[in-house]
């Protein structure tokens, strides 16, 4: 009974490149989120989305990244032109239905590290 | 305005001591849910127990309890006889329906916790 998944676990990149980070929810689950762990901080929400639809994108930055799920495979979360200030472990997490009461299981988390 | 302080940042204990982590927390809401979870140093993040408002009954599982309490704001993670691979990181988070919030979690800055044999 697998556990909700990402990949890469680590990624590099230079300065001006795209990242894209993987996340597949735990079986039965259609609910996915995703947040950023800066360095010596929290966890902040940065989107969630449902297949073909994002219900709530109110703290992803407005510029350079952009998240999808669609109806067949991963979400993806993608950062284009990256800088050093996008360093941080991403985590995606998942729950069986939508809203406030579910509990989010996550993921293992991407480290992003940017050259 | 922060909604969820841990202003332990970090607590250093000896295996077998007992050690409570504090969570204090602020929402406009009268219902909302209230969570903990472990990041050890694999850096995953594990769940490790939700609370409606509505039910402020302690809890307990094996080693780890929880204190509920409205009246304070409170929401805090009692561990009893430490033990070496306790040592993590500890959210504790919060999800409202205020404004219509559609479930992200507002999580606090973490409490790591060291465990020395």
């Amino acid at each position: 009974n697998a556990g909700v998944m990402q990949n890469p676990r680590h990624l590099v990149r230079r300065r001006g490149q795209e990242a894209r980070l993987r996340c597949s929810p735990m079986k039965g689950h259609s609910h996915v989120y995703w947040y950023r762990q800066l360095p010596e901080e929290g966890l902040k929400f940065m989107v969630y989305l449902q297949k073909e639809n994002i219900i709530d994108e109110s703290g992803m930055p407005k510029e350079r990244f952009s998240a999808e799920f669609p109806k067949e495979g991963p979400s993806i979360l993608r950062i284009q032109q990256v800088v050093r200030g996008d360093s941080a472990a991403y985590f995606c997490a998942s729950s069986p239905a939508s809203g406030w009461r579910e509990t989010q299981y996550f993921g293992p988390g991407t480290r992003l590290l940017v050259l | 305005a922060q909604k969820v302080t841990q202003a332990q940042t970090e607590i250093s204990v000896v295996e077998k001591e007992d050690v409570t982590l504090d969570c204090v927390y602020e929402t406009r809401d009268t219902t909302y849910y209230l969570f903990w979870y472990k990041q050890p140093p694999s850096g995953e993040l594990v769940f490790l127990i939700r609370r409606n408002s509505f039910d402020e009954q302690n809890e307990i599982s094996g080693r780890y309890s929880w204190n509920f309490q409205k009246s304070t704001s409170s929401f805090n993670f009692t561990i009893t006889a430490s033990q070496v691979v306790d040592s993590a990181v500890y959210f504790c988070a919060l999800s409202e329906n205020y404004g219509g919030s559609q479930g992200n979690l507002i999580f606090g800055k973490g409490t790591k916790l060291s465990v020395k044999p």
